[in-house]
This record gives C-alpha cells, structure tokens and sequence, in this order.
C-alpha cells in the first residue's frame, strides 16, 4: 500500500531533550515535506525537500533540522525542543514529474505524529 | 506572494442539505488551487484540485468546486451534506507546482441529524 508513515504517532519529552520524528514513503516521490499544524492557523511549512541532499526552509524553519540522505526518509529533528514547539506534526510526500504533468503538486499525507514538550 | 482566506471557520449544517465552504485566494501569478479534508486524528485527504484547466471541478464524494478568477475564489460545495462529511477542510494554493504550498486556516463542517 502506497503511504507516508511517521513515528512516532504520539510523544511528551521536556524541555531540551532532543527528539527525532521519523517519515518514510514508499512511493518513491521526489518530494517531501514537514508542516505543523496548530488551532487557528491551518497547516504551515517546516522544511521541504526538492530530491536527496536538496533541502529547503518553509515557512516556519526556527527551532528544526531536517536531512535527506535517502530518498524515501526525512527526519525532522527538534535539537532543543521548546514548549512552543508543541504541536501536531504532519510529512507529506509527492512526484515531482507527477506534479510536471499535472500542474499541481498532490500530496500523500502522513497521519500526523502529536508532540507535547512540557 | 500567495495567500488564501477561508472566510468560515466553523459551518453547521443538516443533513440532506447543500454545503457552501467559501474560499478567497491572492496570488501574483495563476495558481493552482486545491481542498483538502481532514477527518478526525487522520491525515489530510486530496478533495479536488484546479490546475487552470476546466473552472468547475469535481472532486470525491461529490464535493466540487468552481474556479472564479474575477472574484478570486474557489468555494467548494456539495449539493447534500452527509453525517461522514463532517471534518475539516483546508483551501490551499500553490502559486507553481512544485513550491511550497499555502494553507488556509481551516474550516470545521458540523454536520447535524
């Protein structure tokens, strides 16, 4: 089944305590994505992920690292998370020649991984 | 710049009865536009996309939505809402394919018996 999974689904770290959420896709899309969603404001960009070793700041870079040494993984990591951090996570993935020939870029959403940093 | 309102952040409706969810964007250059729904601790699900070919489109579970670049809109609406309906969706544009997407704030279907 074609899919983006994230891990883990739900998280409560502290302050400080370093933290990876993992995303893996099986669809061998090009790109991918992080956004975060909070009340109020809809779904805003992290990082986003052109191919491997291409990435890029979103709307909402501070505070988060990301990397893409593989193709079908990009990790988002939260160095020294901060209680503003707290949020619900989503990675989505697409074709980018997909999205050439459609003139649009469909996404394939994860199912969200909720992060509490108290 | 990009930028999309949804100008209801919350909409209740009956069952049996039609679904307007309004949608205003700003774009510099013809964008793409697209719904998502959101059920409940799931995903975001593609509803229907516009990409500058027919101005009205049809999406799953008969949602659709009509392209007016005069009044910079794309509202999506369904003649009869069902009890499944209910979730939130998200207006999102795109001013290129492949760049990052914009999303509006979210807007919550109640749908009542």
């Amino acid at each position: 089944e074609a899919q983006v999974t994230q891990n883990p689904r739900y998280l409560i770290t502290v302050t400080g305590k370093k933290l990876t959420v993992t995303c893996s896709q099986n669809m061998n899309h090009e790109y991918m994505s992080w956004y975060r969603q909070d009340p109020g404001l809809g779904l805003r960009q992290i990082y986003y992920s052109m191919n491997v070793e291409v990435t890029d700041k979103g709307d909402v870079p501070e505070g988060y690292k990301v990397s893409r040494k593989e193709k079908r993984n990009f990790p988002l990591i939260l160095e020294s998370p901060s209680p503003n951090q707290t949020s619900l996570y989503f990675c989505a993935s697409s074709s980018s020649k997909g999205a050439l020939l459609l003139g649009a870029n469909v996404l394939t959403f994860g199912a969200g991984s909720r992060l509490t940093v108290l | 710049a990009q930028s999309v309102t949804q100008l209801d952040s919350h909409v209740s409706v009956s069952e049996g009865t039609p679904v307007l969810l309004r949608c205003n964007y700003s774009s510099s250059y013809s964008p793409s536009l697209f719904w998502y729904v959101q059920h409940p601790n799931k995903g975001l699900q593609l509803l229907l996309k516009y990409t500058s070919a027919a101005t009205l489109v049809k999406g799953i579970n008969g949602f659709e939505a009509e392209f007016k670049k005069s009044e910079t809109s794309f509202h999506l609406t369904k003649p009869s809402a069902h009890m499944s309906d209910a979730a939130e969706y998200f207006c999102v544009v795109s001013r290129k394919p492949w760049r990052a997407l914009t999303f509006g704030s979210g807007t919550r279907l109640q749908v009542q018996p």
